[in-house]
């Protein structure tokens, strides 16, 4: 079955940097846009940044345009997300998800990972 | 402040039917992008409930249903039960290619 498991949550200070990893199974990932998506402590979803399945589109939030890079290694099957300059705005719990890119949804979540930024 | 315009909250008492409104504009849900949707239990991540404006994917009760108009989409769900307690959001995509969500429903079950 699909699973998708994020990784490289925690604490870092304004300014910081971090990076996380999706880990996916179940499926050929070769063949999926995938995307990160958050959502801030009470609030609703966000979408961050997807990446198609060769890796040669991107695209990014206006919040975070500059600051974030996403990137995907299909021999890995692994799916990444560096975090840079980070802000206390960025707190939230950083989901990843598997995209159908011909209707540009998104199929299969993971069950997140949180990144807090706080001093 | 979301690009998609839900109610914050609906409820309903078992039984009973509810909608929830999504509301876009002439750069998304009005350019043709179709408008998906997610429900989020407590403490969950989000999962898959619509897809392409009205289709269910499998395993999702047919109590759920979805349509769009013009710049506009809804969630319906008839016949309420407890286990609907949930929040509920509507997404898109935006001329500009980039996703877009509604600010999400609270649905309590009364």
């Amino acid at each position: 079955q699909v699973q998708l498991v994020e990784s490289g949550g925690g604490l870092v200070k304004p300014g910081g940097s971090l990076r996380l990893s999706c880990a996916a199974s179940g499926f050929t990932f070769s063949d999926y846009y995938m995307s990160w998506i958050r959502q801030a402590p009470g609030k609703g979803l966000e979408w961050v940044s997807y990446i198609s399945s060769s890796s040669s589109y991107t695209n990014y939030a206006d919040s975070v345009k500059g600051r974030f890079t996403i990137s995907r290694d299909n021999a890995k099957n692994s799916l990444y997300l560096q975090m840079n300059s980070l802000r206390a705005e960025d707190t939230a719990v950083y989901y990843c998800a598997r995209e159908v890119g011909s209707d540009l949804y998104f199929d299969y979540w993971g069950q997140g990972t949180l990144v807090t930024v706080s001093s | 402040q979301s690009v998609l315009t839900q109610p914050p909250s609906v409820s309903g008492a078992p039984g009973q039917r509810v909608t929830i409104s999504c509301t876009g504009s002439s750069s998304n849900i009005g350019a043709g992008y179709d408008v998906h949707w997610y429900q989020q239990l407590p403490g969950t991540a989000p999962k898959l409930l619509i897809y392409g404006n009205s289709n269910r994917p499998s395993g999702v009760p047919d109590r759920f249903s979805g349509s769009k108009s013009g710049t506009s989409a809804s969630l319906a769900i008839t016949g309420l039960q407890a286990e609907d307690e949930a929040d509920y959001y509507c997404q898109s995509y935006d001329s500009s290619l980039v996703g877009v969500f509604g600010g999400g429903t609270k649905l309590t079950v009364l």
